[in-house]
């Protein structure tokens, strides 16, 4: 269901180190998931995708991970720079409909 | 630059006042959306198009209009908003029928009801 006034979890690491985001989806028909990133006064913008019959899936500096047993899906991002503090959405989405459904995202701080 | 332009990118309005939010895709997307995103909530889906036939309305407020009056250009009509409205209202588009269906999405417009 929907949440009223979340407070969004917040994750904050040192320039230079990794970054592990997080992220929970609820049903086990989803097939296809997307991460994206939002920065402050832009829209979201997609990061990375995988479908469920891979686990693990890399660009650059990016990795996801994908558990269905479990229905989590991680983002690691390597070497985190300043410019990557934003906050980051997971979407599922199952079969060939157009509706992806949006987590609640979790704001990245980068420390320099 | 994401192919996705919105307009206006802010907009403050009264309760009793007309307006309307504007988005074109250059991008040869088939389908179009509006998002509503409020503070600390997840992205809620507005309004769903495809080959410009409205194919999702989830539970919108009819204060809230969409119109496609073809598959590059969407709007959204405001009339008598309430303060609750404010957001910020994301337009996206994507091509329907792959399987994967990234969203492309807009800046945003930045609405405020007094």
């Amino acid at each position: 269901g929907e949440s009223v006034g979340l407070h969004l979890p917040t994750l904050s690491v040192q320039e230079g180190d990794n970054s592990i985001i997080n992220c929970a989806y609820s049903n086990s028909a989803s097939d296809y998931f997307i991460w994206y990133k939002q920065e402050s006064g832009k829209g979201p913008q997609f990061i990375i995708d995988i479908r469920s019959n891979m686990d693990k899936r890399q660009g650059q500096r990016v990795t996801v991970l994908l558990n269905k047993t479990v229905k989590h899906l991680s983002l690691q991002i390597a070497a985190t720079q300043p410019g990557d503090s934003a906050v980051y959405f997971c979407a599922e989405k199952s079969g060939y409909g157009n509706k992806l459904v949006f987590g609640a995202g979790t704001i990245l701080r980068v420390k320099s | 630059e994401t192919g996705v332009t919105q307009t206006p990118r802010h907009l403050v309005m009264g309760m009793t006042n007309k307006k309307s939010l504007k988005c074109e895709q250059h991008l040869g997307h088939n389908a179009m959306y509006w998002y509503k995103q409020s503070a600390k909530k997840p992205l809620e889906l507005m309004f769903v198009y495809n080959f410009k036939e409205q194919t999702e309305n989830n539970s919108v407020p009819s204060r809230f209009s969409p119109e496609c009056p073809n598959s590059s250009h969407l709007f959204l009509h405001l009339h008598t908003l309430q303060p609750e409205d404010s957001a910020l209202y994301l337009c996206a588009s994507s091509q329907e029928g792959t399987h994967t269906g990234e969203l492309f999405f807009g800046e945003g417009s930045r609405l405020t009801v007094l």
